[in-house]
């Protein structure tokens, strides 16, 4: 069974908007990580943000924030500001576990292209 | 700061030859994990090792194998090369925390492999 949904295959967006991309996702298990990567056309998978579930506050990193909804199981990325160079493929992922080496598990990402 | 090194960038291969994937993890971090991304596809996992000792498998054929040696690199073997195998291969390096936390980790550039 998929344990992580991203519903939006792509969108566009303007430059200088804000995006915000779904995922959610699916574990029985209370001690797990939420994680975002940018993964651009070039191929390398950038690490942009991540939740753990045991943490109280939405996580932050700069233009990326992470808009979490523990009882819903979600845990969207808001992008703010949109630039150009956020054009790529976004993946949210999870690891689940009181393991802290467990395997990731992707969504099957989200292709943002970011217009003038 | 140092991120996860994989070598080489690009290989390509005929079918039926083998090849070496290299990734060298951040340094201390002890958990390595292998993924496999075919195109238009999100990230799967292969095989992880933590302190050297495979720590879980994933989709990972027969005809594949992998170590972690004693300065924690790691190194991922193909043999009989198949064109289905050209895909780009991901290593990700991560540390481990206290028990019941999740932790962050960082991808390498990737390895694209092509057989022909």
């Amino acid at each position: 069974a998929q344990k992580i949904t991203q519903t939006q295959p792509g969108m566009f967006v303007q430059e200088k908007e804000a995006v915000t991309l779904d995922c959610t996702y699916d574990t029985s298990d209370p001690s797990y990580g939420l994680f975002w990567y940018k993964q651009p056309s070039s191929g390398e998978m950038i690490f942009l943000i991540y939740q753990g579930s045991y943490d109280q506050q939405n996580a932050t990193e700069g233009r990326y924030s992470l808009n979490f909804q523990k009882a819903r199981k979600s845990a969207n990325l808001v992008i703010s500001a949109s630039q150009l160079g956020d054009s790529a493929m976004y993946f949210c992922a999870m690891r689940e576990g009181t393991d802290s080496w467990g395997k990731f598990q992707f969504g099957a990402g989200t292709q943002v292209v970011v217009t003038p | 700061a140092a991120g996860v090194i994989q070598s080489p960038r690009h290989l390509i291969k005929e079918k039926r030859e083998t090849a070496t994937l290299k990734c060298y993890p951040i340094p201390r971090h002890d958990t390595v994990y292998w993924y496999q991304q075919g195109p238009g596809q999100d990230p799967q996992f292969l095989i992880s090792f933590y302190e050297k000792m495979q720590s879980d498998k994933g989709s990972i054929p027969d005809r594949f194998s992998a170590q972690q040696f004693s300065d924690y690199h790691s190194e991922l073997n193909m043999s009989s090369l198949e064109l289905g195998d050209s895909a780009l291969y991901f290593c990700a390096s991560s540390l481990v925390a206290g028990r019941g936390r999740n932790t962050e980790a960082f991808f390498g550039q990737g390895t694209r492999l092509t057989v022909v």
